[in-house]
Order: structure tokens, then C-alpha cells, then sequence
């Protein structure tokens, strides 16, 4: 069936260091791809998406590029604030598949001064 | 953006006892709303597919008698966990899905609920 996979946390890195979470995905058809930021005591969040290959999802200096080739959707930080700890987590959606989201794990991210 | 509430946040309950989990859309009317379960260190499964005036849909393996869904108005959908046992500890989560978007009608989570059951 269709899964993610995506990196096991915590990752804890110092303010301005780069962040790379890596996910990869298992599915039967093209799905689009998301990732969701969960902070402490928050809902989920849409973080970002890419809905096809090569497409290039962005939003608050993250960035993550739909591989099919690798099936890959690595989340990406040039320079991460201790705003930016919180558990991450990577997703497909698949219109044959109901238009469910499937999720990885999470990662848990710890930004220190 | 759209915000969605849950309540309680957590509980704690016996073994046999029957708890009921809320989930609102606060400022949006959403004719689906779904739930989901996570175990520690776990993804977020899907539980179920909660659309408002009609029965829910189960995912496999899902008992739709131990987990009773209710989506009586369009920005209220309840879980109830009937006769809890231990097993059944987890952190709850909900999301409603904003209609009327055209392509990816994104979903909104909740804060989700963490059940203890002694």
C-alpha cells in the first residue's frame, strides 16, 4: 500500500544551522505531496505542497522539491530559528486513494540559541 | 486561516467507561471532517471519514461500534470511544476540510486529545 517514510527525530540543530528532513514515499499512482508543521500545543499546519514532479513547494524559507525519479520530498531550511521547533511531518495524497492523506512519522525538530 | 477546536484536550477514564471527544470548525463550515488516531512515535492513521447528515466511513480494521462518529451539524462531528479499554490510549486527532476549493481542499487539525484509559 501506499506509505511515507521519513527520518526518525529528534533532530536538534543551533539557530542558523540547515535543516534537511529526508521522505521518501511508496505509492501505486502520482500523488501530491505535503509537508505539515505541528508546534507545541497546535494542530497540524499546511507547510507546504507540490503536486507533481520537479514542482518546487516553498513557505516561510522551507523548501521541498517533488523527486519521482528518487520519490523523494526532502524538506529543506537554509537557516533555522528556534521559532522553527516542532514536529514535522510528511504526506501524499492520492486521488485514487479518495484523496486521503497518508503520513509519515514526524520528525521532531529542537532549534537551540 | 481556518481554525478547528478540540475538546477536551485530554482525559482520563476507567476501563468500561465511555468517552466523547468534540471536534468544531470554528469559523468555516466543513461537510467532512475526518479523525485520526497516532501512537507515540507513530503517524497519523486514519480512522475514519465523518460527513455531516450521513453515517461515516471506517477505515479497515476500524470497529465502528467502539468508535461511534457523529457529524450532527456542519461544524460539529464527535467521537465516542465506547466500554475504553488501555488499548485505547491515544492522542485523537481531528481535521475539517474547507469545501468549495477547486482542486486540494486543504484539511485543518485540531490540537487533538490525548486519552488515558486506566
Amino acid at each position: 500500500g501506499d506509505s511515507v517514510t521519513q527520518m526518525e527525530g529528534p533532530v536538534t540543530l543551533s539557530e542558523e544551522a540547515f535543516l534537511t528532513i529526508n521522505c521518501t514515499y511508496t505509492a501505486t499512482g502520482y500523488p501530491s505531496l505535503f509537508w505539515y508543521v505541528q508546534y507545541p500545543g497546535e494542530g497540524l499546519q499546511l507547510l507546504l505542497k507540490a503536486t507533481k514532479a520537479d514542482d518546487k513547494g516553498s513557505n516561510k524559507g522551507f523548501e521541498a522539491t517533488y523527486r519521482k525519479e528518487t520519490t523523494s520530498f526532502h524538506l529543506e531550511k537554509g537557516s533555522v530559528q528556534v521559532s522553527d521547533s516542532a514536529v514535522y511531518f510528511c504526506a501524499l495524497r492520492l486521488k485514487a486513494a479518495g484523496n486521503k492523506l497518508t503520513f509519515g512519522g514526524g520528525t521532531r525538530v529542537l532549534v537551540k540559541p | 486561516g481556518a481554525v478547528v477546536s478540540q475538546h477536551p484536550s485530554w482525559v482520563i477514564c476507567k476501563s468500561g467507561t465511555s468517552v466523547k471527544i468534540e471536534c468544531r470548525s470554528l469559523d468555516f463550515q466543513a461537510t467532512t471532517m475526518f479523525w485520526y488516531r497516532q501512537f507515540p512515535k507513530q503517524s497519523l492513521m486514519l480512522m475514519a471519514t465523518s460527513n455531516e447528515g450521513s453515517k461515516a466511513t471506517y477505515e479497515q480494521g476500524v470497529e465502528k461500534d467502539k468508535f461511534l462518529i457523529n457529524h450532527a451539524s456542519l461544524t460539529l462531528s464527535t467521537l465516542t470511544v465506547t466500554s475504553a479499554h488501555p488499548e485505547d490510549s491515544s492522542f485523537y486527532i481531528c481535521s475539517a476540510r474547507l469545501p468549495g476549493l477547486a482542486g486540494y481542499n486543504e484539511q485543518f487539525f485540531g490540537p487533538g486529545t490525548r486519552l488515558t484509559v486506566l
